[in-house]
């Protein structure tokens, strides 16, 4: 079984550049978050998804941009990188009255110089 | 806001001992639901055990259990007879209740560092 694909897993831009983190489930869950881990700093959500065509901010949304493609895929874009989004991005989903049980991807390690 | 604070950033055990790791909480919520998440050197997180507030027994799963005690809110986890594999950073994580509005998603401790010496 898959579980959650994260595509990249090793990413390096320049300031001022974009990119989207990639994110698929075949677990036919219905919510599905990102997060972001920093040294010393545990996981922080950015945005996550409850269902296929909503999305809601978390607790550090500012610079991210999310798309709910579909119930299978929520991408993670960043427009305009800064220095301070270097980090390891998650993907996670979890199945409908299972709060809390999260199953994660193995990390998107994104560096901006 | 809910906080969750792992006050160990690092602990060590011989293998086969046990080992207890630390996690406390602030919410105003009665229901929720705890949890402590592995994360080994691979960075994949895996979900340890859980526990839901209502409960007053304490979770257990195989050599993995918790000492959730409401009113102090704690909830740590207690690793019997540890294993090289059980090596990796433990991160406790705070859910509030579906129920009760507030953003879906976890939240997370800073985490303790395991180091299993042989």
């Amino acid at each position: 079984n898959a579980g959650v694909t994260q595509t990249p897993k090793f990413q390096v831009l320049k300031t001022g550049q974009s990119m989207t983190l990639q994110c698929a489930q075949d677990m036919n869950h219905n919510s599905m978050y990102w997060y972001r881990q920093d040294p010393g700093m545990g996981l922080r959500l950015i945005y996550y998804s409850a269902s296929e065509g909503t999305t809601d901010k978390g607790e550090v949304p500012n610079g991210y941009n999310v798309s709910r493609l579909n119930k299978r895929e929520f991408s993670l874009r960043l427009e305009s990188a800064a220095p301070s989004q270097t980090s390891v991005y998650f993907c996670a989903s979890r199945r409908q009255g299972a709060p809390g049980e999260l199953f994660f991807g193995e990390g998107s390690r994104l560096t901006v110089l | 806001a809910q906080t969750v604070t792992q006050s160990q950033p690092e602990m060590s055990v011989q293998e086969a001992e046990t080992v207890t790791l630390s996690c406390t909480y602030d919410t105003s919520e009665s229901d929720y639901y705890l949890f402590w998440y592995k994360q080994p050197p691979s960075r994949q997180m895996i979900l340890v055990i859980r526990q839901e507030a209502y409960k007053q027994q304490n979770a257990t799963e195989n050599r993995f259990s918790v000492n959730f005690q409401k009113a102090a809110k704690s909830f740590s986890l207690k690793i019997s007879d540890s294993q090289l594999g059980d090596a990796a950073m433990y991160f406790c994580a705070y859910r509030g209740s579906p129920s009760g509005g507030g953003a879906d998603g976890l939240t997370f401790g800073k985490g303790t560092h395991l180091i299993i010496q042989p």
